[in-house]
């Protein structure tokens, strides 16, 4: 059974740092990794899909990478702004498995 | 157009009641999912439905049942409303192929609480 764990739970930050998100997951068998925004409220929006076959994945101020050998994924956040204020949910899908996600972090970002 | 659509958005019912909340997507997608988020943030799978294979998380209560009439639509079914049943309960779809490795689609949420 896959279980994915998201580190650290919360994070509160100044305006313009720069920001590791963290992922772990105990079964690497995977055929992909997405990152979702949620804001309060609202649904979950899809930032970044990391294939299995692939190590990282860019968009705009975002990277992911992906690492099955150690059961690791990273969402760096260059410049944070406030707007980014959401919690970010890490989910994998693929093979026998329903997509299963973690508790996501908590990120709030201060002007 | 919205590509997965959740209706009701908000419903407040009482114990005891039995209420559905409606799906549907207009991708042309062949699974699609109910999942439930405690308070906590936390989404647990519910069922997974393609091409007519339910997939149910054994730790569902079976007063939940998902229907669907056709490929787009997938309501969850609920009977005999308990306070824990509140929550928000996210419909989700993913394209053919699913399991070699597309992305996943969610609405936008059905807050239930139960009085």
């Amino acid at each position: 059974k896959q279980e994915v764990t998201q580190i650290p739970a919360a994070l509160s930050v100044p305006e313009g740092e720069n920001l590791v998100l963290n992922c772990s997951f105990t079964d690497s068998a995977i055929y992909n990794l997405q990152w979702f925004r949620q804001d309060p409220g609202k649904g979950l929006t899809s930032l970044l899909l990391i294939q299995s076959s692939q190590r990282e994945q860019t968009s705009g101020r975002l990277n992911a990478s992906l690492d099955k050998s150690s059961g690791r994924s990273t969402l760096y956040i260059a410049a944070s702004q406030p707007g980014d204020s959401a919690t970010y949910l890490c989910g994998l899908s693929g093979g026998s498995y329903i997509p299963t996600f973690g508790r996501g972090t908590s990120l709030i970002v201060h002007p | 157009d919205t590509a997965v659509s959740q209706t009701p958005k908000y419903l407040v019912t009482q114990m005891g009641n039995d209420k559905s909340i409606k799906c549907e997507q207009n991708l042309g997608h062949d699974t699609m999912y109910w999942y439930k988020q405690d308070s906590k943030k936390f989404l647990k799978i519910m069922f997974s439905y393609n091409n007519k294979e339910l997939i149910i998380n054994e730790t569902v209560p079976n007063r939940f049942s998902p229907k669907s009439p056709d490929k787009a639509h997938l309501n969850l079914h609920i009977n005999s409303l308990e306070l824990g049943d509140s929550a928000v309960y996210f419909c989700a779809s993913s394209p053919p192929g699913s399991f070699s490795g597309n992305t996943i689609y969610f609405g936008e949420g059905s807050w239930l609480t139960v009085v």
